[in-house]
């Protein structure tokens, strides 16, 4: 069974410094994908940014970098000069292989940006 | 709008009660899910449809829960003998049934069972 781990439960970061999300999975899996959403406090799950395991390079998307350690199983999210809109719940996720593409999700990593 | 649409935004009902949650996906999308979000935790899921059928639903916690999407788009979750225990918020999500391509959710629907 698929696993993601977020160790961190809040982290408070100053405005315009970058930030690091840890996420930790387990797979049995050699092909997978791997996600990171963000939660406002309005509810709706938006997507940030996306890795495959094949993928060499890690995935960038504006401000937002994935840190992809295939070995070490791990895959942190870094926001570049963050901003206040950034505060929000942070969900790293996982999805099987082909045939079943349902999400597994971490507990997530509440972020506030402080002016 | 374009987004997935879900409805109603918040239900409070009564312990035993029926409910159904209503979910309207982005227009071509053949894959759908529902996921539960539970206060403090990530969302889990629940059922899968590709097309119409569904492709897998051990997600669903026990027979009260039931989801169909009859013509392919629109789908429906509907519990059953509503406990306190299924209060949580219900997020929909579709896509276009490529593998590589992110789920697009809604906003959810909260749940209240009093």
């Amino acid at each position: 069974a698929q696993k993601i781990t977020q160790t961190q439960p809040g982290m408070f970061v100053q405005e315009k410094e970058a930030v690091t999300l840890d996420c930790t999975y387990d797979t049995s899996d050699q092909s997978y994908g791997l996600f990171w959403y963000k939660q406002p406090s309005s509810g709706e799950m938006i997507f940030l940014i996306y890795q495959g395991s094949y993928d060499e390079q890690n995935a960038t998307e504006g401000r937002y970098s994935l840190n992809f350690q295939k070995a070490r199983k791990s895959a942190n999210l870094v926001i570049s000069a963050s901003q206040l809109g950034d505060s929000a719940m942070y969900f790293c996720a996982m999805r099987e292989p082909f045939g079943n593409e349902k999400l597994t999700f971490g507990t997530g990593t509440r972020l506030t940006i402080i002016p | 709008g374009a987004g997935v649409s879900q409805t109603p935004s918040n239900k409070v009902t009564e312990k035993g009660k029926y409910v159904e949650l209503r979910c309207d996906p982005i227009s071509g999308h053949t894959a759908l899910y529902w996921y539960r979000q539970s206060l403090g935790q990530g969302p889990e899921f629940l059922i899968y449809f590709q097309g119409t059928g569904a492709a897998d639903d051990s997600g669903l916690p026990n027979d009260r829960f039931f989801a169909v999407r009859p013509e392919g788009s629109v789908s429906t979750l509907k519990i059953q003998r509503t406990e306190r225990g299924d209060s949580a918020v219900y997020l929909c999500a579709s896509n276009p049934g490529n593998a590589d391509t992110e789920a697009f959710f809604g906003q959810g629907t909260r749940l209240t069972v009093v």
